[in-house]
Protein backbone atom coordinates (compact mmCIF):
# COMPACT_ATOMS: atom_id res chain seq x y z
CA UNK A 1 0.00 0.00 0.00
CA UNK A 2 0.74 3.78 0.18
CA UNK A 3 2.75 5.31 2.81
CA UNK A 4 4.74 8.69 3.58
CA UNK A 5 7.89 8.39 6.20
CA UNK A 6 8.89 12.04 7.11
CA UNK A 7 12.07 12.39 9.60
CA UNK A 8 10.87 12.53 13.45
CA UNK A 9 11.02 16.17 14.84
CA UNK A 10 10.99 18.78 16.58
CA UNK A 11 13.70 20.44 14.94
CA UNK A 12 15.27 23.57 15.70
CA UNK A 13 17.63 25.62 14.20
CA UNK A 14 18.96 28.86 13.72
CA UNK A 15 17.88 31.81 11.81
CA UNK A 16 20.00 31.40 8.33
CA UNK A 17 20.85 27.96 9.10
CA UNK A 18 20.07 25.41 6.56
CA UNK A 19 17.64 22.92 6.95
CA UNK A 20 16.32 19.44 5.18
CA UNK A 21 13.57 17.57 6.27
CA UNK A 22 13.27 13.84 4.79
CA UNK A 23 10.66 12.17 3.31
CA UNK A 24 10.11 9.01 1.86
CA UNK A 25 7.37 7.29 0.33
CA UNK A 26 5.91 3.93 -0.51
CA UNK A 27 3.27 3.99 -3.52
CA UNK A 28 2.31 1.92 -6.82
CA UNK A 29 2.49 3.44 -10.25
CA UNK A 30 3.56 6.96 -10.23
CA UNK A 31 2.46 9.44 -7.38
CA UNK A 32 2.38 13.02 -6.84
CA UNK A 33 4.43 14.65 -4.19
CA UNK A 34 3.76 17.57 -1.90
CA UNK A 35 4.60 19.75 1.01
CA UNK A 36 2.11 21.05 2.76
CA UNK A 37 2.76 23.80 5.68
CA UNK A 38 0.90 24.38 8.92
CA UNK A 39 1.38 27.62 11.17
CA UNK A 40 -0.05 27.75 14.41
CA UNK A 41 -4.13 27.61 14.37
CA UNK A 42 -4.06 27.05 11.24
CA UNK A 43 -4.95 24.59 8.41
CA UNK A 44 -2.33 23.25 5.89
CA UNK A 45 -1.57 25.43 2.83
CA UNK A 46 0.36 23.45 -0.14
CA UNK A 47 3.85 24.67 0.02
CA UNK A 48 5.17 22.76 -3.23
CA UNK A 49 4.49 20.02 -5.49
CA UNK A 50 6.30 17.71 -8.31
CA UNK A 51 3.81 15.45 -9.91
CA UNK A 52 6.40 13.05 -12.06
CA UNK A 53 10.11 11.65 -11.68
CA UNK A 54 12.96 14.25 -11.59
CA UNK A 55 10.62 17.42 -11.37
CA UNK A 56 11.84 20.26 -8.21
CA UNK A 57 8.97 21.96 -6.79
CA UNK A 58 10.24 25.52 -5.62
CA UNK A 59 8.06 27.97 -3.15
CA UNK A 60 9.23 30.77 -0.77
CA UNK A 61 12.86 29.24 -0.98
CA UNK A 62 12.07 26.00 -0.12
CA UNK A 63 12.81 23.13 -2.69
CA UNK A 64 12.18 19.46 -3.11
CA UNK A 65 13.17 17.07 -6.17
CA UNK A 66 11.39 13.74 -6.87
CA UNK A 67 13.40 11.12 -6.77
CA UNK A 68 12.10 8.05 -8.07
CA UNK A 69 15.30 5.83 -7.86
CA UNK A 70 15.61 6.77 -4.06
CA UNK A 71 11.77 7.08 -3.74
CA UNK A 72 12.26 10.56 -1.86
CA UNK A 73 10.97 14.22 -2.12
CA UNK A 74 13.28 15.76 1.07
CA UNK A 75 12.80 19.65 1.52
CA UNK A 76 15.11 21.95 2.06
CA UNK A 77 15.97 25.41 2.41
CA UNK A 78 19.16 27.07 2.41
CA UNK A 79 18.52 29.95 4.82
CA UNK A 80 15.54 29.32 7.07
CA UNK A 81 14.15 32.74 8.70
CA UNK A 82 11.86 32.83 12.17
CA UNK A 83 8.21 33.33 10.16
CA UNK A 84 9.13 29.07 8.84
CA UNK A 85 8.64 27.99 12.02
CA UNK A 86 5.86 25.95 11.50
CA UNK A 87 4.76 22.20 10.91
CA UNK A 88 5.66 20.40 7.42
CA UNK A 89 3.66 17.21 5.99
CA UNK A 90 4.95 15.09 3.09
CA UNK A 91 1.94 13.86 1.06
CA UNK A 92 1.69 11.80 -2.18
CA UNK A 93 -1.65 10.89 -4.28
CA UNK A 94 -1.97 7.72 -6.77
CA UNK A 95 -4.41 6.97 -8.60
CA UNK A 96 -3.04 3.62 -8.98
CA UNK A 97 -4.40 2.56 -5.54
CA UNK A 98 -7.81 4.91 -5.24
CA UNK A 99 -8.30 8.56 -4.96
CA UNK A 100 -6.79 8.81 -1.15
CA UNK A 101 -3.91 11.24 0.10
CA UNK A 102 -1.68 9.65 2.47
CA UNK A 103 0.00 12.02 4.93
CA UNK A 104 3.39 11.90 6.86
CA UNK A 105 3.08 12.28 10.61
CA UNK A 106 4.52 15.75 10.30
CA UNK A 107 7.77 17.69 11.42
CA UNK A 108 8.17 20.29 13.40
CA UNK A 109 10.71 23.34 12.81
CA UNK A 110 10.84 26.16 15.37
CA UNK A 111 13.74 28.60 14.10
CA UNK A 112 14.94 30.86 16.97
CA UNK A 113 16.68 34.47 16.02
CA UNK B 1 -11.81 34.86 -1.24
CA UNK B 2 -11.30 31.17 -2.12
CA UNK B 3 -11.61 29.48 1.18
CA UNK B 4 -13.00 26.27 2.66
CA UNK B 5 -15.39 27.33 5.85
CA UNK B 6 -15.93 24.41 8.91
CA UNK B 7 -18.10 25.03 11.55
CA UNK B 8 -17.77 24.80 14.33
CA UNK B 9 -14.04 25.75 15.20
CA UNK B 10 -14.78 24.31 18.66
CA UNK B 11 -16.95 22.11 20.12
CA UNK B 12 -17.06 19.91 23.25
CA UNK B 13 -19.74 17.16 23.34
CA UNK B 14 -20.69 14.01 25.66
CA UNK B 15 -20.61 10.01 24.62
CA UNK B 16 -23.40 9.37 22.39
CA UNK B 17 -24.67 12.81 21.59
CA UNK B 18 -25.29 13.34 17.82
CA UNK B 19 -23.22 15.85 16.01
CA UNK B 20 -22.49 17.52 12.95
CA UNK B 21 -19.48 19.53 11.56
CA UNK B 22 -20.18 21.27 8.49
CA UNK B 23 -17.65 21.96 5.54
CA UNK B 24 -18.65 24.64 2.50
CA UNK B 25 -15.92 25.65 -0.11
CA UNK B 26 -17.21 28.68 -2.61
CA UNK B 27 -14.23 27.38 -5.61
CA UNK B 28 -16.73 24.80 -7.00
CA UNK B 29 -14.53 22.09 -6.40
CA UNK B 30 -15.31 18.45 -7.53
CA UNK B 31 -12.58 16.45 -4.68
CA UNK B 32 -13.15 16.87 -1.09
CA UNK B 33 -12.20 15.45 1.79
CA UNK B 34 -12.40 14.95 5.68
CA UNK B 35 -9.45 14.31 7.84
CA UNK B 36 -8.52 13.97 11.58
CA UNK B 37 -5.43 14.80 13.21
CA UNK B 38 -3.78 13.33 16.08
CA UNK B 39 -0.21 14.00 17.80
CA UNK B 40 2.32 11.38 16.38
CA UNK B 41 0.35 10.25 13.69
CA UNK B 42 -0.27 13.00 11.09
CA UNK B 43 -3.12 13.84 9.31
CA UNK B 44 -5.86 10.36 8.36
CA UNK B 45 -7.97 10.96 5.62
CA UNK B 46 -11.83 9.67 7.02
CA UNK B 47 -13.82 10.07 3.31
CA UNK B 48 -13.41 11.76 0.64
CA UNK B 49 -16.18 13.03 -2.03
CA UNK B 50 -15.08 12.45 -5.96
CA UNK B 51 -18.52 14.23 -7.07
CA UNK B 52 -21.83 14.90 -5.72
CA UNK B 53 -23.86 11.67 -4.79
CA UNK B 54 -19.94 9.91 -4.72
CA UNK B 55 -18.26 8.87 -1.45
CA UNK B 56 -15.59 6.92 -0.57
CA UNK B 57 -13.92 5.60 2.83
CA UNK B 58 -10.49 7.01 3.81
CA UNK B 59 -8.20 5.13 6.18
CA UNK B 60 -10.51 5.70 8.97
CA UNK B 61 -13.90 5.81 8.60
CA UNK B 62 -15.51 3.95 11.53
CA UNK B 63 -17.84 6.20 13.32
CA UNK B 64 -18.19 8.36 10.94
CA UNK B 65 -20.67 9.54 7.77
CA UNK B 66 -20.40 11.98 5.18
CA UNK B 67 -22.72 13.00 2.66
CA UNK B 68 -22.66 15.16 -0.22
CA UNK B 69 -26.07 16.59 -1.57
CA UNK B 70 -24.76 19.43 -3.50
CA UNK B 71 -21.29 20.60 -4.87
CA UNK B 72 -20.19 22.83 -2.10
CA UNK B 73 -20.85 20.87 1.04
CA UNK B 74 -19.91 18.03 2.25
CA UNK B 75 -20.79 17.67 6.63
CA UNK B 76 -19.21 15.31 8.63
CA UNK B 77 -21.57 13.26 11.18
CA UNK B 78 -20.73 11.70 13.96
CA UNK B 79 -23.32 9.51 15.21
CA UNK B 80 -22.82 8.50 18.55
CA UNK B 81 -19.00 10.06 19.43
CA UNK B 82 -16.81 8.40 21.46
CA UNK B 83 -14.19 10.05 23.28
CA UNK B 84 -11.20 8.73 21.02
CA UNK B 85 -12.51 10.38 18.03
CA UNK B 86 -11.34 13.55 20.15
CA UNK B 87 -9.25 15.11 17.19
CA UNK B 88 -8.64 18.05 15.33
CA UNK B 89 -10.57 17.42 12.22
CA UNK B 90 -9.99 19.24 8.87
CA UNK B 91 -12.25 19.23 5.59
CA UNK B 92 -10.79 20.17 2.30
CA UNK B 93 -11.60 20.58 -1.53
CA UNK B 94 -9.12 20.88 -4.51
CA UNK B 95 -9.86 21.10 -8.16
CA UNK B 96 -8.50 17.74 -9.13
CA UNK B 97 -6.60 15.53 -7.64
CA UNK B 98 -3.01 15.00 -8.92
CA UNK B 99 -1.97 18.54 -10.17
CA UNK B 100 -3.93 21.32 -8.39
CA UNK B 101 -3.44 22.39 -4.42
CA UNK B 102 -5.66 20.97 -1.63
CA UNK B 103 -7.22 24.06 0.06
CA UNK B 104 -8.10 23.19 3.82
CA UNK B 105 -10.46 24.70 6.15
CA UNK B 106 -9.06 26.08 9.75
CA UNK B 107 -9.97 23.18 11.55
CA UNK B 108 -12.68 22.31 14.16
CA UNK B 109 -11.05 21.24 17.40
CA UNK B 110 -13.60 18.38 18.67
CA UNK B 111 -13.23 17.02 22.85
CA UNK B 112 -15.70 13.90 23.40
CA UNK B 113 -16.24 13.60 27.44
Amino acid sequence: GNSVTQMEGPVTLSEEAFLTINCTYTATGYPSLFWYVQYPGEGLQLLLKATKADDKGSNKGFEATYRKETTSFHLEKGSVQVSDSAVYFCALISLNTGNQFYFGTGTSLTVIP
Amino acid sequence: EAQVTQNPRYLITVTGKKLTVTCSQNMNHEYMSWYRQDPGLGLRQIYYSMNVEVTDKGDVPEGYKVSRKEKRNFPLILESPSPNQTSLYFCASSFDLMNTEAFFGQGTRLTVV
